[in-house]
């Protein structure tokens, strides 16, 4: 069955930078398309960014674009969160997850990795 | 882009009904027949229950069921059980290429 893991969570200062992973298995990673969403503590969901199974195509939630990027490397089964100019409002628990078939089938989630921006 | 619009929170008794609604606008819910449906249990990661407005994954319990009608979508649970209680969101593909959810509703299972 496909499984998802993510790491690299921690505790950050405000300006700061951090990099999540997300290590996928049993199932052809580079068919699939990967996101990354976030959840801040008590609040709902939010999509965060989207690519494609061979990394040419990139989208991502204006709250994040141009401080955020997603990449992937497809011979580690990977893809990954770049964070940069880390605010207090990006504190959340951060889930990957992978897009089957359309535009809407968020079939696998990882467990989240918790980031905390705080001085 | 704005998120969904889901009541904060909704409630039935066991072997009840219930009906989440979900609205959006013509560039979202309303534009695509590309909504889903996520059941998320306390300090647990989503679930998807629903997909392409009307689709059950594998493994998934029919009693949970999906409808759309123009920018608004609903998600029906029949049967309710108390397994059942927790927060569910819906989400929508956008005309910009992104993904927008709703704010979530609490199900309590009286």
């Amino acid at each position: 069955e496909a499984q998802l893991v993510e790491s690299g969570g921690g505790s950050v200062q405000p300006g700061g930078s951090l990099r999540l992973s997300c290590e996928a298995s049993g199932f052809s990673f580079i068919s699939y398309e990967m996101n990354w969403f976030r959840q801040a503590p008590g609040k709902g969901l939010e999509w965060v960014a989207f690519i494609s199974g061979r990394g040419t195509t990139t989208y991502y939630a204006d709250s994040v674009k141009g401080r955020f990027t997603i990449s992937r490397d497809n011979a580690k089964d990977s893809v990954f969160l770049q964070m940069n100019s880390l605010r207090a409002e990006d504190t959340a628990v951060y889930y990957c997850a992978r897009l089957a078939v359309g535009w809407s089938k968020f079939d696998y989630w990882g467990q989240g990795t918790l980031v905390t921006v705080s001085s | 882009q704005s998120a969904l619009t889901q009541p904060a929170s909704v409630s039935g008794s066991p072997g009840q009904s219930i009906t989440i609604s979900c609205t959006g606008t013509s560039s979202d819910i309303g534009g695509y027949n590309y909504v889903s449906w996520y059941q998320q249990h306390p300090g647990k990661a989503p679930k998807l229950i629903i997909y392409d407005v009307t689709k059950w994954p594998s493994g998934v319990s029919n009693r949970f069921s999906g409808s759309k009608s123009g920018n608004t979508a609903s998600l029906t649970i029949s049967g309710l059980q108390a397994e059942d209680e927790a927060d569910y969101y819906c989400s929508s593909h956008t005309s910009s290429s992104t993904w927008v959810f709703g704010g979530g509703t609490k199900l309590t299972v009286l």
